[in-house]
């Protein structure tokens, strides 16, 4: 079965710093690759998306993900923190086909930024 | 505006009671999701449709039960028989013809209980 592994909880940044979130996941072929961010007591929202094609994507709020497939990975990165990018971000697979649109989530990594 | 929308927002229950929580979509989208969120675990699958009138179990249905009557709602009742429902329930929705897997997220229901 296909797993996403976000290997740190927990990430504090100050303001104004860069950022970059990890996230591996286990797969056979390339799978779909989300980014997504809550605040504490909301929904998910949608940061960014891999498919196929160019392998570095852009989200909204000046995110961005590249897809490495030797390294089987699906980094965010922000080269400039803001205040309000605290939140947690979850990383998902999805497998397309007949997975029935289902995904896999990561456990999450909890963003705090310093001022 | 078009949106997910879930109720109530904070749902408090005593033990032994059954619980509906609502969630509707006005996206026109064929499939949605319910999904469990505990701290520290990400989020677990209940359960999902992807047409009306059927449904099927995820990977922590035990204790859930959902129906699919219309395209824009998908109601979720926790039963008395799920041993720990605490949690915080996201609803999801998807477009068939939009990007694959692409979701999109309600806002949330609370659950706490008593």
């Amino acid at each position: 079965a296909q797993s996403v592994t976000q290997p740190d909880i927990h990430i504090t940044v100050s303001e104004g710093a860069s950022l970059e979130l990890r996230c591996n996941y286990s797969y056979g072929a390339t799978p779909y690759l989300f980014w997504y961010v809550q605040s504490p007591g909301q929904g998910l929202q949608l940061l960014l998306k891999y498919f196929s094609g160019d392998t570095l994507v852009q989200g909204i709020k000046g995110f961005e993900a590249e897809f490495k497939r030797s390294q089987s990975s699906f980094n965010l990165r922000k080269p400039s923190v803001h205040w309000s990018d605290a939140a947690e971000y979850f990383c998902a697979v999805g497998l397309g086909g007949t997975s029935y649109g289902k995904l896999t989530f990561g456990q999450g990594t909890i963003l705090t930024v310093h001022p | 505006d078009g949106g997910i929308t879930q109720s109530p927002k904070y749902l408090f229950r005593k033990e032994g009671q059954n619980v509906t929580l609502s969630c509707e979509q006005n996206l026109n989208h064929d499939a949605m999701y319910w999904y469990r969120q505990d701290p520290g675990q990400g989020l677990r699958l209940i359960y999902y449709s992807q047409i009306v009138n059927d449904f099927q179990k995820g990977d922590i249905a035990e204790g859930y039960s959902v129906s699919r009557e219309k395209k824009e709602s998908f109601p979720l009742t926790v039963t008395s028989a799920q041993k720990n429902p605490t949690a915080f329930y996201l609803c999801a929705s998807r477009a068939h013809n939009e990007g694959a897997d692409t979701q999109y997220f309600g806002p949330g229901t609370r659950l706490t209980v008593l």
